[in-house]
């Protein structure tokens, strides 16, 4: 089946420093990648679609400026937290569509980001 | 706008037992509907989803969910539980347009006692 993988699992970093999370589709070409994040016991909140090789759409409320996204190329997209504060702590987690793929995401394991 | 209510924040049954995790829905036009589990420290797995085919679907680890629309329900069960199956489980609802946003309910954490 579709593999998708996050790195890192988790991650601790300083506040006012910036994270990457990688988002990589291992055996199928992703034209859509779609970051959500989670807070403890809560559900998914979708933050932005990205589509390969254009801009991503963020869902209000979502700072583009804050959250950076970058998908250069089919099977990667990169979300950087800029200048992390505390309450940036939480789990982020990636899905990916392929390209003839109209309903089905394939979920990433998530990344565990804690800003002290 | 779509979206879905996950009647029940907890469920827990007994080992061996029915299992039944309530969903209603909400939808301008015919929705695509799917049910996701998360384990701990996994990522969310796709048990399976309605596309406007047969209103009962099969899925996988032996669930099943059917699409009521004179109710706009579409209830996870399972017909004995698994020690195995305590996880958090989600209902979701795909958006309108060509986005392919799902939109999450708040969750169903069920446990499963030996």
């Amino acid at each position: 089946g579709a593999v998708v993988s996050q790195h890192p699992s988790w991650v601790i970093c300083k506040s006012g420093t910036s994270v990457k999370i990688e988002c990589r589709s291992l055996d199928f070409q992703a034209t859509t990648m779609f970051w959500y994040r989670q807070f403890p016991k809560q559900s998914l909140m979708l933050m932005a679609t990205s589509n390969e090789g254009s801009k991503a759409t963020y869902e209000q409320g979502v700072e583009k400026d804050k959250f950076l996204i970058n998908h250069a190329s089919l099977t990667l997209s990169t979300l950087t937290v800029t200048s992390a504060h505390p309450e940036d702590s939480s789990f982020y987690i990636c899905s990916a569509r392929a390209r003839d793929s109209k309903d089905t995401q394939y979920f990433g394991p998530g990344t565990r980001l804690t800003v002290l | 706008a779509q979206s879905v209510t996950q009647l029940d924040s907890h469920v827990s049954v007994s080992e061996g037992t029915p299992v039944l995790l309530r969903c209603n829905y909400s939808s301008s036009y015919s929705p695509s509907l799917f049910w996701y589990v998360q384990h701990p420290n996994k990522g969310l797995q796709l048990l399976l989803k309605y596309t406007s085919a047969a209103t009962l679907v099969k899925g996988i680890n032996g669930f099943e969910a059917e699409f009521k629309k004179s109710e706009t329900s579409f209830h996870l069960t399972k017909p004995s539980a698994h020690m195995s199956d305590a996880a958090e489980y989600f209902c979701v609802v795909r958006g309108g347009g060509n986005t392919g946003k799902l939109i999450f309910g708040q969750g169903t954490t069920l446990q499963v006692k030996p």
